[in-house]
């Protein structure tokens, strides 16, 4: 069973800390990872994706993968109120010639003024 | 670019009924998936088509769950007869190649 583990959390910070959200997944043989927001009530939101270990940028969004530790993370800078949603970590699986997506269940962010 | 359309927005039928949902991809996206999301879950994969033939359905619960997608465009999702636990939110991806985009969903309330 491939499986994606997050802390659903809640994880609260403070407006203008960096958020910072983990996820391990259990398939080595993942090859693409991704971070999705989910605002309550609305479908999930591509904000980051990743393929190769390290770190990859953009804006107050970073990602980090670590794929000998099974590990992917994404950081959140300057966080605002806005940012207060649940973030969804996902892991690509090749299914028969597909790229189905696992999902975690999602860590739950609130960012307080 | 229009996205990924889904409807209806919101369905509520009581159980052993059937129910049908209807989803539009972003032109050009080759691959087309249906999710299942129940409150406080991640989704998780019912059916993928690559153009308008299937390339994994392994979890879908085809004693009551049916999808086409003909001419590798519009998908729809058919649950006959619906059971409580089917209430949940129902979500259409479409992707050119890694990157998954996903609809509105379509909310069903099973009763």
């Amino acid at each position: 069973q491939k499986e994606v583990e997050q802390n659903s959390g809640p994880l609260s910070v403070p407006e203008g800390a960096i958020a910072s959200l983990n996820c391990t997944y259990s398939d080595r043989g993942s090859q693409s990872f991704f971070w999705y927001r989910q605002y309550s009530g609305k479908s999930p939101e591509l904000i980051m994706s990743i393929y190769s270990n390290g770190d990859k940028e953009d804006g107050r969004f970073t990602a980090q993968l670590n794929k000998a530790s099974q590990y992917v993370s994404l950081l959140i800078r300057d966080s605002q109120p806005s940012d207060s949603a649940t973030y969804l970590c996902a892991v690509n699986s090749n299914s028969n010639s597909g790229y189905a997506l696992n999902f975690g269940k999602g860590t739950s962010l609130l960012v307080t003024p | 670019e229009a996205g990924v359309a889904q409807s209806p927005r919101y369905k509520i039928i009581e159980k052993r009924q059937s129910v049908a949902f209807w989803c539009n991809p972003i032109s050009g996206h080759a691959t087309l998936y249906w999710y299942q999301q129940i409150l406080g879950q991640g989704p998780k994969l019912l059916i993928q088509f690559q153009n308008n033939g299937v390339v994994d359905d392994s979890q879908l619960p085809k004693d009551r769950f049916s999808a086409e997608r003909l001419k590798g465009v519009d998908s729809t999702l058919k649950i006959q007869p619906a059971k409580l636990e089917d209430s949940a939110v129902y979500l259409c991806a479409s992707s050119i190649s890694y990157e998954q985009y996903f609809g509105p969903g379509t909310r069903l309330t099973v009763t």
